[in-house]
């Protein structure tokens, strides 16, 4: 059974850099897609992007100019970084398995900017 | 970006009902169309794929269709372990886009 689990970043300060990572476990994480996930507290979810086992990306257009995902196969672990956050990046993060519909999800870690 | 529109927003319901969420899509989709469950504190769980294809596990009561603009889920027997928030996501074109959700509470 494939698992899926963010790391804990907790409270991040506004014009900083966010940074979390899954960690997958029961399960290669070849020819696979990896994605990330927000949903801000009592609102619905937003697509972030994706990356291939391969390191090919395809982000959000709404956050692109801020976001960057990762692949460490050798670690079975992927990474997301957002930049120049503001208290509108609060959310829960949520990584999951896919490209298109999402079948494996993490348990979420929730990430708030303040300072 | 397409925008996905759910109906209703909330919808009480009693076990053994059957209940029918609504998803509009902006512009077509096809069938390029998924549906999550979601309760409270815990991350989405994946339903259906590809607007009717049931995901591995699932129970059959779940059931989704439509294609083009508009899509339906449709739960046979409302049990009480389906008192959620009910998702759609659409991945036609970049970026994918979830409907606001349908809360599915108890009568």
């Amino acid at each position: 059974q494939v698992q899926l689990q963010e790391s804990d970043p907790g409270l991040v300060k506004p014009s900083e850099t966010l940074s979390l990572t899954c960690s997958v476990s029961g399960g290669s994480m070849t020819s696979y897609y990896w994605s990330w996930i927000r949903q801000p507290p009592g609102k619905g979810l937003e697509w972030i992007g994706y990356i291939y086992y391969s390191g090919s990306t395809n982000y959000n257009p709404s956050l692109k100019s801020r976001v960057t995902i990762s692949v460490d196969t050798s670690n079975n672990q992927f990474s997301l970084k957002l930049s120049s956050v503001t208290a509108a990046d609060t959310a829960v993060y949520y990584c999951a398995r896919g490209r298109y519909q999402l079948d494996y999800w993490g348990q979420g870690t929730l990430v708030t900017v303040s300072s | 970006d397409i925008q996905m529109t759910q109906s209703p927003s909330t919808l009480s319901a009693s076990v053994g009902d059957r209940v029918t969420i609504t998803c509009r899509a902006s512009q077509s989709i096809s069938s390029w169309l998924a549906w999550y469950q979601q309760k409270p504190g815990k991350a989405p769980k994946l339903l259906i794929y590809m607007a009717s294809s049931l995901e591995s596990g699932v129970p059959s009561r779940f059931s989704g269709s439509g294609s083009g603009t508009e899509f339906t889920l449709t739960i046979n027997s409302l049990q009480p372990d389906d008192f959620a928030t009910y998702y759609c996501q659409h991945y036609n074109s970049y970026p994918w886009t979830f409907g606001q959700g349908t809360k599915v509470e108890i009568k």
